[in-house]
């Protein structure tokens, strides 16, 4: 089944503790991106990648850092998480930056104390 | 830039009562437009997109949109609201192929029996 599958469904964690939001896709697909969620604003992008060792920042990176060293993962870091950074999170991947039809994963919900 | 609007963050219908979802975008190029649904506690579902083949898309589960330029609008409609309509439902764009979406605010569909 084709999928993108997000580890750990919901985290609770503390302040400045680093933790890591894994994602991975079967699709073969060479665009992924992490978007955070929060109410009354939508999904923002925190960043993409556009293929292997290729990532850019998107509209809120501040406090995150992604890799890409194999196509198919693309895991979210946060280095020292803060309660602003209390959000849900996706991760989704599309073929390639043109067609866009994005799949996503089914969130990480997490609490930052 | 480019932004996404969706009017109203709340809407409520009766079953089997129109549904109208209203999205309005700002792009200096041609935009992929995009609806997406979240069903509580999952990921986003693709419903339609908009890639300038037809201005009248339609999607899955009964519902369409239509692509007006003039308006800078995309709204969403289905004839007959179902229970299982229930959700919250996001607007997005991407302009040319940067492969970034831009979502809207979303908004939560009631559906009361």
């Amino acid at each position: 089944e084709a999928q993108v599958t997000q580890n750990p469904r919901y985290l609770i964690t503390v302040t400045g503790k680093k933790l890591t939001v894994t994602c991975s896709q079967n699709m073969n697909h060479e665009y992924m991106s992490w978007y955070r969620q929060d109410p009354g604003l939508g999904l923002r992008q925190i960043y993409y990648s556009m293929n292997v060792e290729v990532t850019d920042k998107g509209d809120v990176p501040e406090g995150y850092k992604v890799s890409r060293k194999e196509k198919r993962n693309f895991p979210l870091i946060l280095e020292s998480p803060s309660p602003n950074q209390t959000s849900l999170y996706f991760c989704a991947s599309s073929p390639d930056r043109v067609s866009t039809e994005a799949f996503f994963g089914q969130g990480t919900r997490l609490t930052v104390v | 830039a480019q932004s996404v609007t969706q009017l109203g963050s709340h809407v409520s219908v009766s079953e089997g009562a129109l549904v109208l979802l209203r999205c309005n975008y700002s792009s200096s190029v041609p935009p992929y437009l995009f609806w997406y649904v979240q069903y509580p506690n999952q990921g986003l579902q693709l419903l339609l997109k908009y890639t300038s083949a037809a201005t009248l898309v339609k999607g899955i589960n009964g519902f369409e949109a239509e692509f007006k330029k003039s308006e800078t609008s995309f709204h969403l409609t289905k004839p007959s609201a179902h229970m299982s309509d229930a959700a919250e439902y996001f607007c997005a764009v991407t302009p040319g192929n940067t492969g970034k979406l831009i979502f809207g605010q979303g908004t939560t569909l009631q559906v009361k029996p």
